[in-house]
């Protein structure tokens, strides 16, 4: 799920799929990940979060999944809706200066109906 | 509802000219955030507060101050606007700093020409 220049990776699933979007972060040091949602003209809205002494938490139709070993986050979506159309992106905290989040580049989820 | 409010929603602005970003927040959390986004780069924290009367740099500040007189509101300003600074504006809050979820406005879509 990490951007490449302009241009965000896109996934395009059919509406009651199952979607996987994915997150590599790269400080072994987080301990605490963070899951949004952006809709276009909006701001980032909080989804779902995880901390590092957990492998797994579930939300409503949501669930995130933490693999520490390969510093992989992953954000599984049920049955798929055209409203989960948007930009998801993780965000870490690295615990390096100031204690903050650190925000992926995105993945564009496109549902087809 | 409670939530951020940011004020203008958009604005276009001349180069040199002085420029102040407007944010509230009704959840009495502590923290409080400002990011820059831009396409391909993600948000990018230009300064934060993680209580009233204090505030600290980000990953971008130069260009940008901001204060924090109260817990309620954290104002950006751009003392002499450039056309880098074009870029959307998201202010956050968080109950605390570290690992928590920030709550974001809906931005402020500002174009320097």
């Amino acid at each position: 799920g990490e951007s490449v220049g302009l241009h965000l990776p896109t996934l395009s699933v059919q509406e009651g799929d199952n979607s996987i979007i994915n997150c590599a972060y790269s400080n072994s040091a987080s301990d605490y990940f963070i899951w949004y949602k952006q809709e276009s003209g909006k701001g980032p809205q909080f989804i779902i979060d995880i901390r590092s002494n957990m492998d797994k938490r579930q939300g409503q139709r949501v669930t995130v999944l933490l693999n520490k070993t390969v510093k992989h986050l992953s954000l599984q979506i049920a049955a798929t809706q055209p409203g989960d159309s948007a930009v998801y992106f993780c965000a870490e905290n690295p615990h390096d200066a100031g204690n903050m989040l650190t925000f992926g580049g995105g993945t564009r989820l496109m549902v087809k109906p | 509802i409670a939530g951020i409010t940011q004020a203008p929603t958009s604005q276009i602005l001349a180069a040199g000219r002085r420029m102040t970003l407007r944010c509230t927040q009704d959840m009495r959390h502590n923290a409080m955030y400002w990011y820059r986004q831009d396409l391909g780069l993600g948000l990018r924290l230009i300064h934060y507060s993680n209580t009233a009367g204090t505030t600290g740099k980000g990953e971008v500040p130069d260009g940008y101050s901001v204060s924090r007189a109260n817990t309620d509101d954290f104002p950006l300003t751009l003392a002499s606007a450039v056309p880098s600074q074009t870029s959307v504006y998201f202010c956050a809050s968080s109950d605390r700093e570290g690992n928590q979820p920030q709550h974001f406005g809906d931005g402020t879509r500002l174009s320097i020409l």
